[in-house]
């Protein structure tokens, strides 16, 4: 059984640009959520989606974005980059509502 | 809304000491409440839950029991190891959307 697994591992980038990062869900899952963790502080709930749709968000703004495809992948945008946006960006997957596994994380910086 | 607060660290031990973090919770409804470790250079690994007060959450010697009279879940084990070093997470589902919400996170380290 392959875990959860995210790509690219590390991710430099700059201001104002975007940045696409993505998650393969544990086989049989069909829910992801999409976590954010700044350096030295726990993970922020950033978003949900359940059978390819949002299903909750957190206090993230619009500019934070994100897909299911049918496989239950999933894809998170991130348009406008910040400084304040350099974080472990954690995907978590799970069966319906059951425990959450999580993946390592993808560390971006933004310069 | 839903909140947990843990113990800052960081806290330093030796091998073998007993080790207690605290942590508090503010929630409506019936949270289920976890620990996580994050081990260096790796992601979150769920160490234990409980998912109704009174309920006693354990694993690799750790343990946490659900108190809803205090809204607590303080994390235990009588006997650290050097491979405890990790940081560590208390969390909460919320029984209404199922989101996790954590606390800052604790570090731990043990010396041998």
């Amino acid at each position: 059984e392959t875990g959860v697994t995210q790509s690219p591992t590390h991710l430099i980038k700059t201001r104002g640009q975007q940045v696409t990062l993505r998650c393969s869900s544990q086989s049989g899952h069909n829910t992801v959520s999409w976590y954010q963790q700044a350096l030295g502080q726990g993970p922020q709930f950033i978003f949900q989606y359940y059978r390819e749709e949002e299903n909750g968000r957190g206090n993230f703004p619009p500019r934070f974005s994100g897909l299911q495809f049918p496989n239950y992948s999933s894809e998170l945008n991130v348009n406008a980059l910040e400084l304040d946006d350099s974080a472990l960006y954690l995907c978590a997957s799970s069966l319906e509502y059951n425990e959450q596994f999580f993946g390592p994380g993808t560390r971006l910086t933004v310069l | 809304g839903d909140s947990v607060t843990q113990m800052e660290g960081p806290v330093t031990l030796s091998e073998e000491a007993f080790l207690t973090i605290n942590c508090t919770y503010t929630a409506t409804g019936y949270p289920s409440l976890f620990w996580y470790v994050q081990y260096p250079g790796e992601g979150l690994q769920l160490l234990l839950k409980a998912t109704k007060a009174d309920d006693k959450g354990s694993n690799k010697g750790f343990e946490a029991t659900y108190r809803k009279e205090t809204t607590s879940f303080h994390l235990e084990k009588g006997s650290v190891q050097v491979s405890d070093s990790a940081v560590y997470f208390c969390a909460l589902e919320s029984s209404n959307d199922y989101k996790l919400s954590f606390g800052a996170g604790t570090t731990v380290t043990v010396r041998a």
